[in-house]
């Protein structure tokens, strides 16, 4: 089955424990995402890739790294998370970047910070 | 201005009603449209692509309006799994193509 997968999918840590949340999808798609949603705020970009080895900041990026060593993977790294990080995160994917392909999200990784 | 406005709701309709929501967006070079769908903490899906000439998917009509940089989504006869929030995205034109999300209409079809 063609699909996004996050893990994991409930995470409470605490303030400056480090935290991965992985991404992976198996459709062989060249473009990778990560978004942040809160309320009043929407869904808003992180990181973003558009190939193995290519990465490059979204709108929010404070506080978090990413890493794009295979197609498939696209972990998402909080090295000293916060509590404003807090949130609701979705991976996405689309087959390339530039044309008007639609994003397939996973099914989103709720993380509380306290 | 925000550069995609929708307004969030929520639509009290009841089954059977037909509903229409509109997005607007402030860039008038923006390159491509779409609905999303997001059910209740759940990942958005695609609804569908919003062409130039507007298009229909069974109960789901969408259309362009690029003179009043606004586009529209219509559902006819309501069903109760229709309730959701419906989220307008909006692609800039040039190399960045980035995407901009609005915060969604809330619906919600009453028995």
């Amino acid at each position: 089955e063609a699909q996004v997968t996050q893990n994991p999918r409930y995470l409470i840590t605490v303030t400056g424990k480090k935290l991965t949340v992985t991404c992976s999808q198996n459709m062989n798609h060249e473009y990778m995402s990560w978004y942040r949603q809160d309320p009043g705020l929407g869904l808003r970009q992180i990181y973003y890739s558009m190939n193995v080895e290519v990465t490059d900041k979204g709108d929010v990026p404070e506080g978090y790294k990413v890493s794009r060593k295979e197609k498939r993977n696209f972990p998402l790294i909080l090295e000293s998370p916060s509590p404003n990080q807090t949130s609701l995160y979705f991976c996405a994917s689309s087959p390339r970047w530039g044309g008007s392909d639609e994003q397939y999200f996973g099914p989103g990784t709720r993380l509380t910070v306290t | 201005r925000k550069e995609v406005e929708q307004d969030p709701g929520p639509f009290n309709v009841p089954e059977g009603a037909t509903v229409a929501f509109n997005c607007t967006y402030s860039n008038s070079a923006s390159q491509s449209f779409f609905w999303y769908r997001q059910d209740c903490r759940k990942e958005p899906k695609l609804l569908m692509s919003v062409y130039s000439s507007g298009n229909e998917d069974g109960r789901f009509t969408a259309q362009l309006n690029r003179a009043s940089q606004y586009i529209s989504l219509l559902i006819r006869d309501s069903k109760l799994s229709d309730s959701a929030t419906y989220l307008c995205v909006v692609k800039e034109a040039g190399n960045n193509r980035k995407l901009i999300w609005g915060l969604g209409t809330s619906l919600a079809v009453n028995p």
